[in-house]
């Protein structure tokens, strides 16, 4: 079964609101990615954070890590339309072997 | 720089049949990943090659095969084609040996199987 699992499935925001979603895992990580897919392509890379990093940021987005917990948030602020996307999180284990992608989170953005 | 490329865009396929899918990482990279994306599912982690070896694969039948080339370039089989293997194959590669870093990603393969 997948590691991550993201929450909410769906979201759907007005433009200029703040959007977050969440993300659990089950075992331990090195690090923890957000990825975003828009229609039917590929994914893009947003941040990493590393398993001793509790916080990062990147423009309008920021992430927070939380080991203890085996949870990390995502937020976007300031929301666009252009933001609507699915966003998914992966987590990449002390083994080193493959990185493990939830099910997705889907963003709305209405302008 | 060029990013990841996969072909063909679109594959329609007869159930039975075979598919052959097709990725070239980014120069410099090792690291090729398979992911199968089911119609609104997320990824399921298919294969893993590096350096020229499989390192991992995922919870697929024998069915799903692939290999990776000397220049890193990759292909996925799918044989026996099912109904149930319509879905969005996408292609990422890294440049670490080991998974932990980011991919990047291809703009996938459609797999349509009739």
């Amino acid at each position: 079964s997948q590691q991550g699992e993201e929450d909410p499935q769906a979201l759907s925001i007005q433009e200029g609101e703040n959007a977050t979603m969440n993300c659990s895992y089950k075992t331990s990580i090195n690090n923890l990615q957000w990825y975003r897919q828009n229609s039917g392509r590929g994914l893009v890379h947003l941040i990493l954070i590393r398993s001793n990093e509790r916080e990062k940021h990147s423009g309008r987005l920021r992430v927070t890590l939380d080991t203890s917990k085996k949870s990390s948030s995502l937020l976007i602020t300031a929301s666009r339309a252009a933001d609507t996307a699915s966003y998914f999180c992966a987590t990449g284990n002390t083994g080193g072997f493959k990185t493990i992608f939830g099910a997705g989170t889907r963003l709305f953005v209405k302008a | 720089e060029a990013g990841v490329t996969q072909s063909p865009t679109h594959l329609i396929k007869t159930r039975g049949q075979q598919a052959t899918l097709r990725c070239s990482p980014i120069s410099g990279h090792t690291s090729v990943y398979w992911y199968q994306q089911a119609l609104g599912l997320g990824l399921q982690f298919l294969l893993w090659y590096d350096e020229g070896e499989e390192r991992n694969r995922g919870n697929f039948p024998p069915r799903f095969s692939g290999r990776q080339f000397p220049n890193y370039s990759s292909e996925l089989n799918v044989n026996a084609l099912e109904l149930e293997d319509s879905a969005l194959y996408l292609c990422a590669s890294s440049g670490a040996s080991y998974s932990s870093y980011e991919q990047y990603f291809g703009p996938g393969t459609r797999l349509t199987v009739t």
